[in-house]
């Protein structure tokens, strides 16, 4: 079945790690999307990317980075000059150029900092 | 400043009675608002969307009434039903928008009593 796939779903990381979220997608889709969910707080854009090789920082981009060597796969490294780095993480694609918004969510990523 | 807000962070109705969920922004550059729906450790799932160039959208029991001037959107849930409950986040879009970055409400978390 075609989809997002997150992994892993829940991960605990030290303070000073640096940890790597992976999400793949065979939907074929040419953007990808992270977002941090934060509680009452809804979606805020981290990242993205509209074409391999190529990502434009979101609206809390600072203490992330990204990757897009591959159309199908966009992993997120939450470092360790991420300062709140706790939260749910949501990776999403997208068809380009529809811009009709609709966003394919994986099942996210839970990360809490010990 | 968030420009899009979700003022009420929880809403409870009876089974088969009318949810009617609300969303603010403030950015007139949004041209396109969308509803996502969203289980617990899942994530958000589309469910209905608008243009600024219409005032409703219809899909079964959901509907989406958008009211530009008052930069106001409602979502209506008729009848509501007990799988309905889950967390709602408003999302819009804006002309010109790089890719489909989207610009997420708070949420609102439905309850819905059998």
């Amino acid at each position: 079945d075609g989809g997002i796939t997150q992994s892993p779903k829940y991960l605990f990381r030290k303070e000073g790690q640096n940890v790597t979220l992976s999400c793949e997608q065979n939907l074929n889709h040419d953007a990808m999307y992270w977002y941090r969910q934060d509680p009452g707080q809804g979606l805020r854009l981290i990242y993205y990317s509209q074409i391999v090789n190529d990502f434009q920082k979101g609206d809390i981009a600072e203490g992330y980075s990204v990757s897009r060597e591959k159309k199908e796969s966009f992993p997120l490294t939450v470092t360790s000059a991420q300062k709140n780095p706790t939260a749910f993480y949501l990776c999403a694609s997208s068809i380009q150029g529809t811009n009709t918004g609709e966003l394919f969510f994986g099942e996210g990523s839970r990360l809490t900092v010990l | 400043d968030q420009q899009v807000k979700q003022n009420s962070p929880s809403l409870s109705v009876q089974e088969g009675r009318i949810s009617i969920l609300n969303c603010d922004y403030t950015n007139s550059m949004f041209d396109y608002f969308l509803w996502y729906k969203k289980y617990p450790a899942e994530g958000p799932t589309f469910l209905i969307s608008i243009s600024s160039i219409k005032d409703k959208n219809e899909d079964g029991r959901f509907t989406v009434f958008l009211n530009k001037s008052a930069k106001h959107l409602s979502l209506h849930i008729v009848p509501s039903q007990p799988g309905d409950s889950a967390v709602y986040f408003c999302a819009a879009s804006g002309v010109g928008n790089a890719g489909n970055m989207l610009t997420f409400g708070g949420g609102t978390r439905l309850m819905v009593k059998p």
